[in-house]
């Protein structure tokens, strides 16, 4: 089972500020890596995808980058409804795994 | 509008059996692979369970083989999830999951759009 961990696992920051967040994978996922955003009580929301394609309706100040084991999301100025969970998740081998979130919160 | 509605879930003891139903509407649903994702209380995502889009292949977390089914009705728009011998540490929100479609291509394994969970509690 491929592992995916996130770091930081909390990150405080203002609005306009800049995030960049991490996800390291225990073996080479190749491309195959997606970001998800949750709010609370929300369901789940696809933002990035194969590594650095936005979804359908995602804003350009989200980004994403990194091949093999490490990738970053990259939200270049935080906005309000930005402050949330985010999960990494890879497709490369079964079972599909996530990473454990970083949770971006307002300072 | 694309929707996805989960039913089924409730409080059931350990070793029962559960039935999750997924109605999915404003999309073409046999085009879609489609999965069961879950979140127990306060933790992360797990996937549980996918389907291709006319059911012949399946894939499961093992965690769950054995155990529970995934199934699809086309005709009727509909995913579900037959759960058996239920544990303690199966309680979480069910969400169900189409795979992620842009212009032209449909993904298994990314994950969009989702629906708003239901709960199964397990305990005695």
């Amino acid at each position: 089972e491929i592992v995916l961990t996130q770091s930081p696992a909390t990150l405080s920051l203002s609005p306009g500020e800049g995030a960049t967040l991490s996800c390291r994978a225990s073996q080479s996922v190749s491309s195959y890596l997606a970001w998800y955003q949750q709010k609370p009580g929300q369901a789940p929301r696809l933002l990035i995808y194969d590594t650095s394609n936005r979804a359908t309706g995602i804003p350009a100040r989200f980004s994403g980058s990194g091949s093999g084991t490490d990738f970053t999301l990259t939200i270049s100025s935080l906005e309000p409804e930005d402050f949330a969970v985010y999960y990494c998740q890879q497709r490369r081998n079964w079972p599909l795994t996530f990473g454990g979130g970083t949770r971006v919160e307002i300072k | 509008e694309v929707q996805l509605v989960e039913s089924g879930g409730g409080l059931v003891q350990p070793g029962g059996s559960l039935r999750l139903s997924c109605a999915a509407s404003g999309f073409t649903f046999s085009r879609y692979w489609m999965a069961w994702v879950r979140q127990a209380p306060g933790k992360g995502l797990e996937w549980v369970a996918n389907i291709k889009q006319d059911g012949s292949e399946k894939y499961y977390v093992d965690s769950v083989k054995g155990r529970f089914t995934i199934s699809r009705d086309n005709a009727k728009n509909s995913l579900y999830l037959q759960m058996f011998s239920l544990r303690v540490d199966d309680t979480a929100v069910y969400y169900c999951a189409g795979g992620y479609c842009n212009s032209t291509f449909c993904h298994a394994n990314w994950f969009d759009p989702w629906g708003q969970g239901t709960l199964v509690t397990v305990s005695s």
